[in-house]
């Protein structure tokens, strides 16, 4: 079963611009991270938030979270080309000691 | 430090015919992980190990068997291939117990079965 489903499936933007992901779960949570992978590669993790926080920042990217609405969200600001990647979001589920990961955005920063 | 590493990187078998694929890790890392990952997917958790000596079954483990050698290593055995066990198997590990800790993983095994 998939917890967190990423929304959009692909998006296409300029350099410089932001990029915007959207994760969507269904059960209660204890954490939510988010991971990129490149092409051909494995992942790589970029960032958790915990249930107990709404919006947590690291660089470029700020996450936020709203477990009311069981969705968070993923901003990537100034875009670069190298920022070309598939983003997921993975998710507890609680006692279980497992993630569940989305199926994924492809981002695509063109130059 | 290598990190996670995984082989083969590649490999192709013929239904019915068993591979082991081979993981490890440098980082003293106590827990390690098995996924799959299909076309337009995201992951799927075949296997984990908690600790060196244990070892659960995730969301998929039909077809397959795990060991966890040592510390180090974690090695997915697929004893009589599918088809459907074609996909991209990726490796991973993290430091601690706590399920939300960083996980780290390998370059990926990409596996075709004829």
């Amino acid at each position: 079963s998939q917890q967190g489903e990423e929304d959009p499936q692909a998006l296409s933007i300029q350099e410089g611009e932001n990029a915007t992901m959207n994760c969507s779960y269904k059960t209660s949570i204890n954490n939510l991270q988010w991971y990129r992978q490149n092409s051909g590669r494995g992942l790589v993790h970029l960032i958790l938030i915990r249930s107990n926080e709404r919006e947590k920042h690291s660089g470029r990217l700020r996450v936020t979270l709203d477990t009311s609405k069981k969705s968070s969200s993923l901003l990537i600001t100034a875009s670069r080309a190298a920022d070309t990647a598939s983003y997921f979001c993975a998710t507890d589920e609680g006692s279980a000691r497992q993630l569940t990961f989305g199926s994924g955005t492809q981002l695509t920063v063109l130059p | 430090n290598a990190g996670v590493t995984q082989t083969p990187k590649f490999q192709v078998l013929k239904t019915g015919q068993s591979m082991t694929l081979q993981c490890a890790q440098d980082m003293n890392h106590n827990s390690m992980y098995w996924y799959r990952q299909d076309p337009g997917m995201g992951l799927r958790l075949i296997y984990y190990s908690a600790s060196e000596g244990t070892t659960d079954k995730g969301e998929v483990p039909n077809g397959y068997n795990v060991s966890r050698l040592n510390k180090r290593e974690f090695s997915l055995r697929l004893e009589s291939a599918a088809p459907s066990q074609t996909s991209v198997y990726f490796c991973a590990s993290s430091g601690g117990l706590a399920i939300d800790d960083e996980q780290f993983f390998g370059p990926g095994t990409r596996l075709t079965v004829l």
